[in-house]
């Protein structure tokens, strides 16, 4: 079935530090890709999403490639800041529709 | 805010005991996604309703049901509940066309703890 890995955390960095969060997916089909983020005591939110091979998805300064070949959806900042700090999930939807999600990645940055 | 509200917003209740849970989609949304988050499990997703009609099921139990009314709303129902069924249940709810990639909005969920 579907399934989606994503690198362990808890992850700490410092601000302005960079973020790479890796995930990698196995799923039948072309499926759509999205990376979730949750922060404290609150529901999940949209950061960003690609439907096909190659696509990019940015928002916030956070961008994720979708690599067919390497079935990867890597997200990744540039200059992270303490607001940045939350769960972050990787998750695929295929013809289905549902959300199969990773393990979440806990990404605490300090000032 | 993501247009999907859940009610209410925490629940505490005793072992065996049943409980329902409200979500209400956003407007235009005819999905509706129950997921169950949990430490030991994570995020999983347990049943899709699309306009009334159940769509899909997941690792939902037999003693959870849900139903998606005339309104569009929906409401997950679980029973006997045991101690590990505490955990954060979300809602969330998308437009679903074909296509698309399918975008789902997440409500702000409802804390369960049975003890």
């Amino acid at each position: 079935g579907d399934s989606v890995t994503q690198m362990e955390g808890p992850v700490t960095l410092s601000e302005e530090a960079f973020l790479t969060i890796n995930c990698t997916y196995t799923a039948t089909g072309y499926p759509s890709l999205f990376w979730y983020v949750q922060y404290p005591g609150e529901g999940l939110q949209l950061l960003l999403k690609a439907t096909k091979a190659d696509d990019k998805g940015s928002n916030k300064g956070f961008e994720a490639t979708y690599r067919k070949e390497t079935t990867s959806f890597h997200l990744e900042k540039g200059s992270v800041q303490v607001s940045d700090s939350a769960v972050y999930f990787c998750a695929l939807s295929a013809a289905d529709y549902k959300l199969s999600f990773g393990a979440g990645t806990t990404v605490t940055v300090r000032a | 805010d993501s247009g999907v509200t859940q009610t209410p917003k925490h629940l505490i209740t005793a072992t065996g005991q049943r409980v329902t849970l409200r979500c209400s989609p956003r407007s235009g949304d005819l999905s509706v996604y129950w997921y169950q988050q949990s430490l030991d499990q994570g995020l999983q997703f347990l049943i899709q309703y699309y306009n009334g009609e159940e769509r899909a099921k997941g690792n939902i139990l037999e003693r959870f049901s849900a139903q998606q009314f005339p309104d569009l709303h929906s409401e997950l129902n679980l029973s006997s509940l045991e101690l590990g069924d505490s955990a954060l249940y979300f809602c969330a709810s998308s437009v679903e066309h074909s296509g698309g990639a399918n975008e789902q909005f997440f409500g702000p969920g409802t804390r369960l703890t049975v003890l």
